[in-house]
Formats: structure tokens, sequence, C-alpha cells
């Protein structure tokens, strides 16, 4: 089984201000890495995603995360933030060879202010 | 081409009733997946189904059932309803794999009286 712990249930930034949104996991086998957004009344996005290889990942909105095995962490960062950024970031893992169930964190609640 | 469609976006039922919830992949998707979101619990795996048979299914109670149609159009239903089951119903489509991105629907929003 996998879990995945998002330690900081809200970030409050300025805009302009860059922005690291922590997510750490367990698991005893091993796992793909997400990154969803969720705007306020709709679904979930994927900002990005760690299947293998290069352990710095680059997604959409100018967002990347940095897949750090000994640590167990994937943490989300962007180097300015903008007012548009204000969402829910959800962590998800999912069992490689798994199909597609998803283990999601609790999310953390990014606000950005002027 | 045309996203993931639920339908319908917004329900009210009252306790003891039963509801069906459907989901449209977008085309070309053979695996559809539910997921239940409440503020209490977050976002929980409900299943899983890909080519009409359920591959994964999260740790829900029987009142909840899903099934997938030839056409990979899916449909969740849950038999009487509790206060608890008050949630927004999440619908992802992808193609087959777990590497391969879920596309997410923008949701149901139940509510149970």
């Amino acid at each position: 089984a996998q879990s995945v712990t998002q330690l900081d249930s809200q970030v409050p930034v300025f805009e302009e201000a860059p922005v690291e949104l922590r997510c750490n996991y367990s698991s005893s086998v091993s796992v793909y890495l997400f990154w969803y957004v969720q705007y306020p009344n709709q679904g979930l996005q994927l900002l990005l995603k760690y299947l293998s290889g290069s352990t710095l990942v680059k997604g959409i909105n100018g967002f990347e995360a940095e897949f750090n095995k000994s640590q167990t962490s994937f943490h989300l960062r962007k180097p300015s933030v903008h007012i548009s950024d204000t969402a829910e970031y959800f962590c998800a893992v999912s069992e490689t060879g798994g199909g597609n169930k998803l283990t999601f964190g609790t999310g953390t609640q990014l606000k950005v202010e002027l | 081409k045309a996203g993931v469609t639920q339908t319908p976006r917004y329900l009210i039922k009252t306790r003891g009733q039963q509801v069906t919830l459907s989901c449209s992949p977008i085309s070309g998707h053979r695996s559809v997946s539910w997921y239940q979101q409440t503020p209490g619990q977050g976002l929980q795996f409900l299943f899983e189904y890909f080519s009409e048979t359920q591959r994964n299914k999260g740790n829900f109670p029987g009142r909840f059932s899903g099934r997938q149609f030839s056409n990979s159009r899916s449909e969740m239903n849950v038999s009487t309803l509790e206060l608890g089951d008050s949630a927004l119903y999440l619908c992802a489509s992808s193609t087959l794999t777990g590497e391969d991105t879920q596309y997410f629907g923008p949701g149901t929003r139940l509510t149970v009286l």
C-alpha cells in the first residue's frame, strides 16, 4: 500500500515570489508520482508526472518537481507565482504496473496575494 | 477532442435512496476510474474499469458499484444513500496503463439530505 503526505495544508505567498509545495510518499514498491491542480468547482488537471529517468520534471504553467528517492519526496516548485496559480494542489502516487489507481495526499491550498 | 463529461453535475437525494452517476470518457480512452472527494477524507479511489472489467477496487462498502459499457462509458451506483455519501464524485479516463495521463471530468456534486 502507498501513502502520501502533504505537510502544508495552506501556503500563502506574494505574487512573483517563489513557492515550494512539499510532498512525501511511502511505498514498498516502485511508484509513479504526480502533481494535480484543482481550481474551484472544477476537476483535477495534471501539472506534471515522474515515471522514470531524469529526477527533475518540468510541467505546465512553469511548475517543476524533483524526485528524491532517498528522501521519498516529490516537492513542487515555481520560481515566480501569479495570482492565477491560486488553487489546491494534490500530490499523488500510483504503483508501477498497478493500473490507474491513484493515492492522493490531502492537498495544499496555495493562496497568492498581491 | 472533447474532454471527460459527467452527468448530472449536481444531484440532491435523501437518505435511503439510490443514485446513478454517468461518465463519458475521452474518445479512444478505455480506462475509467472513479474517485470520491470529501472535505474530511479527501480524494479516495473507488474503482477502475478497463474494457468493461473492473481492474482495481478501493475500500468502499458494497453499496458502491460500477460498470462500464462497450463504448467505454461508465456508470457508478450508490444504493441506500447515507449522509456521509455527500461528496464530489470525479471520473477520470486514460488510454491504458498507469503511465498514461488521467484526464478528470468536472465531477458530480451529490448532496444527501
